[in-house]
């Protein structure tokens, strides 16, 4: 089974500095998507960024960037000039086609403060 | 577009009782999922409806938990009897359709707290 880990329960960053979350997966599949979530307090967990895995570019979301490391299965994000509005619980997610392609399997978060 | 709406935000029950959770997905969206996410942990899939259909409900504690999607549309999550362990947000999530690439809406989930 595909596990996600994340490493960091949380994490902290001055405000317009630039924080890097860590996330980690296993599989056997060559083929999957990656996903980092944002879930803000009592609010909806959004779609922040996403990267095919047969994509060696990494994929950039304005602010927003990851470093994919295939052979490592390591996909951490980035987040560059912090703002207030970042904080938030981020979630890294896994989905592939072996058996539900619509099955997202989450690690367990980072809690993200940013410091005024 | 109107997102993913649940109700109620907000559920507190004793340990036996019964609860139920109401989710009216995207419209347009043939795919629906149920997770439940306890405190400290990310979400887990309960249950995956293709329109009215059961793509997967391989992690739901069939035991207690139900769930239905009439007409492909609304989906309501039954406990009965609830437990302690039942104590999480329950989020639905929607989209077009349940393919590897199709981006998952949430709704802001029902907080359920069982004593």
């Amino acid at each position: 089974a595909q596990t996600v880990t994340q490493s960091q329960p949380e994490m902290s960053v001055q405000e317009a500095e630039t924080v890097t979350l860590s996330c980690t997966y296993d599989t056997s599949e060559s083929d999957y998507y990656l996903f980092w979530y944002k879930q803000p307090p009592s609010r909806q967990m959004i779609l922040v960024i996403r990267q095919e895995a047969y994509k060696q570019q990494n994929a950039t979301e304005n602010r927003f960037s990851v470093n994919f490391q295939k052979a490592a299965k390591s996909f951490s994000l980035k987040i560059s000039d912090s703002q207030l509005g970042d904080a938030a619980m981020y979630f890294c997610a896994y989905r592939s086609d072996n058996t539900n392609a619509g099955k997202s399997t989450f690690g367990d978060g980072t809690t993200l403060t940013v410091k005024p | 577009e109107a997102g993913v709406a649940q109700s109620p935000r907000y559920k507190i029950i004793e340990k036996r009782q019964s609860v139920a959770f109401w989710c009216n997905p995207i419209s347009g969206h043939a795919t629906l999922y149920w997770y439940q996410q306890i405190l400290g942990q990310g979400p887990k899939l309960l249950i995956q409806f293709q329109n009215n259909g059961v793509v997967d409900d391989s992690q739901l504690p069939k035991d207690r938990f139900s769930a239905e999607r009439l007409k492909g549309v609304d989906s309501t999550l039954k406990i009965q009897p609830a437990k302690l362990e039942d104590s999480a947000v329950y989020l639905c999530a929607s989209s077009v359709r349940g393919t590897i690439y199709n981006e998952q809406f949430f709704g802001p989930g029902t907080r359920l707290t069982v004593l």
